[in-house]
């Protein structure tokens, strides 16, 4: 157990939806990601924040939007899901940038 | 531009075989950070180790070991006597240093199949 926790473990939703996926850091990290892992992309680097504030950004669609809040967990908005969004996504946290990052269990979402 | 390239997509092995996982990356950092990690069947993600560009020392943590070679960008893993247990895809990935963004570039993976 990595002290990560995300919720929910699974989603199923249509296309056109919004959904919400929620992510705890371990205690003490200050430092949250989100990744997205596909089979034809791999593990991709969504976004970064840290203590609150976004850090760096990657190839993330204007159609998702990440926050964190003062309580550091952090939620990843999607919205308008189309079929290609279903992945596996993944929360990750550390103490700060550059530090060992400890992964989540991960979100699987299924677009229909 | 940074890249992790894992060349071998999967492997097989008979248990108490060695094996050892290639990871070849490509930076214009002079500051970054290595790691590993597993993703067995149950598809969380395990951190294995974290190694920084100044530090080429070799690695041990019981049955796994680590060799790290700047001269070739080379970070490869070997796991000595394998067990079924070990069944599990491995990444590798590289951190970019410069401004902290703490983003991670993974390579494809290797899946290691350990039969009994």
């Amino acid at each position: 157990d990595s002290g990560v926790t995300q919720t929910p473990k699974h989603l199923i939703t249509a296309t056109g939806q919004r959904v919400t996926l929620r992510c705890s850091p371990r205690s003490g990290d200050l430092s949250v990601y989100w990744y997205q892992q596909s089979l034809d992309q791999g593990l991709q680097f969504l976004i970064h924040y840290y203590n609150g504030e976004e850090r760096a950004k990657g190839n993330i669609l204007e159609r998702f939007s990440a926050q964190q809040f003062p309580d550091l967990h952090s939620e990843l908005n999607l919205s308008s899901l189309e079929l290609g969004d279903s992945a596996l996504y993944f929360c990750a946290s550390s103490l700060s940038g550059g530090a060992s990052q400890f992964f989540g269990p991960g979100t699987r979402l299924t677009v229909l | 531009a940074q890249k992790v390239t894992q060349a071998q997509t999967e492997i097989s092995v008979v248990e108490k075989e060695d094996v050892t996982l290639d990871c070849v990356y490509e930076t214009r950092d002079t500051t970054y950070y290595l790691f590993w990690y597993k993703q067995p069947p149950s598809g969380e993600l395990v951190f294995l180790i974290r190694r920084n560009s100044f530090d080429e020392q070799n690695e041990i943590s019981g049955r796994y070991s680590w060799n790290f070679q700047k001269s070739t960008s080379s970070f490869n893993f070997t796991i000595t006597a394998s067990q079924v247990v070990d069944s599990a895809v491995y990444f590798c990935a590289l951190s970019e240093s410069p401004g902290n963004t703490g983003k991670l570039i993974f390579g494809q993976g290797t899946t290691l199949q350990v039969k009994p």
